[in-house]
């Protein structure tokens, strides 16, 4: 199958500082890609759409200023936190579905974001 | 997209098959059935999905009922490295950015020495 990669893994940060997560699609194009956040003992919440090209579709209640979304390649999407908060402390994951037509979605490893 | 039922948990021993079921009442025609699983800190798996034949691939089997209303997802050989949240999802395959997953609770899979 096809490979989603996620950078960083783990991320700890300070109180009002500003985290960024890289998507890469390794050995695919993607037009779309996914954020999704899952907080401990729970499912997984999509957060956002991630269009290239274009601006993000947010999911109600996610803050579009906060969690910032930018899709430059068919290979790359960024999710940055702004001005995190221990509450955004949170395990996030990308996925991204191939061009070519598989039907499946990929998903990356996830990074654990840790704000103290 | 329609809604499933999966039990929170369930175990299974070493070697043994592990039969995970999935209700699906109210899909419609044109939604597949889509099985993943997430292993612990981990980002989720495709493992199989299917419309209404039965699919075997190297991982697993999804056995849908003719009504299409439940399926279960069969892996023939239960290992330790299968313990995992298995989802059990339903959409239609529509492409592009309309292809979202909406995730449940899933199952619990323990599978014991």
């Amino acid at each position: 199958g096809a490979v989603v990669s996620q950078h960083p893994s783990r991320v700890i940060c300070k109180s009002g500082t500003s985290v960024k997560i890289e998507c890469r699609s390794l050995d695919f194009q993607a037009t779309t890609m996914f954020w999704y956040r899952q907080f401990p003992k729970q499912s997984l919440m999509l957060m956002a759409t991630s269009n290239e090209g274009s601006k993000a579709t947010y999911e109600q209640g996610v803050e579009k200023d906060k969690f910032l979304i930018n899709h430059a390649s068919l290979t790359l999407s960024t999710l940055t936190v702004t001005s995190a908060h221990p509450e955004d402390s949170s395990f996030y994951i990308c996925s991204a579905r191939d061009l070519r037509g598989y039907s499946e979605a990929f998903f990356g490893q996830g990074t654990r974001l840790t704000v103290v | 997209d329609a809604k499933t039922t999966q039990p929170p948990s369930m175990d299974c021993a070493e070697g043994r098959a592990a039969n995970l079921p999935c209700n699906h009442s109210t899909i419609s025609g044109n939604e597949y059935v889509y099985w993943y699983r997430q292993i612990h800190s981990q980002g989720p798996q495709y493992i199989i999905h299917g419309l209404k034949n039965n699919e075997t691939n190297e991982m697993a089997s999804l056995i849908i009922t003719e009504d299409r209303k439940s399926s279960t997802l069969i892996l023939p050989h239960a290992t330790l490295r299968d313990t995992a949240v298995y989802y059990c999802i339903v959409r239609v395959d529509s492409g592009g950015s309309n292809y979202k997953l909406t995730f449940g609770k899933g199952t619990l899979l323990t599978v014991n020495p």
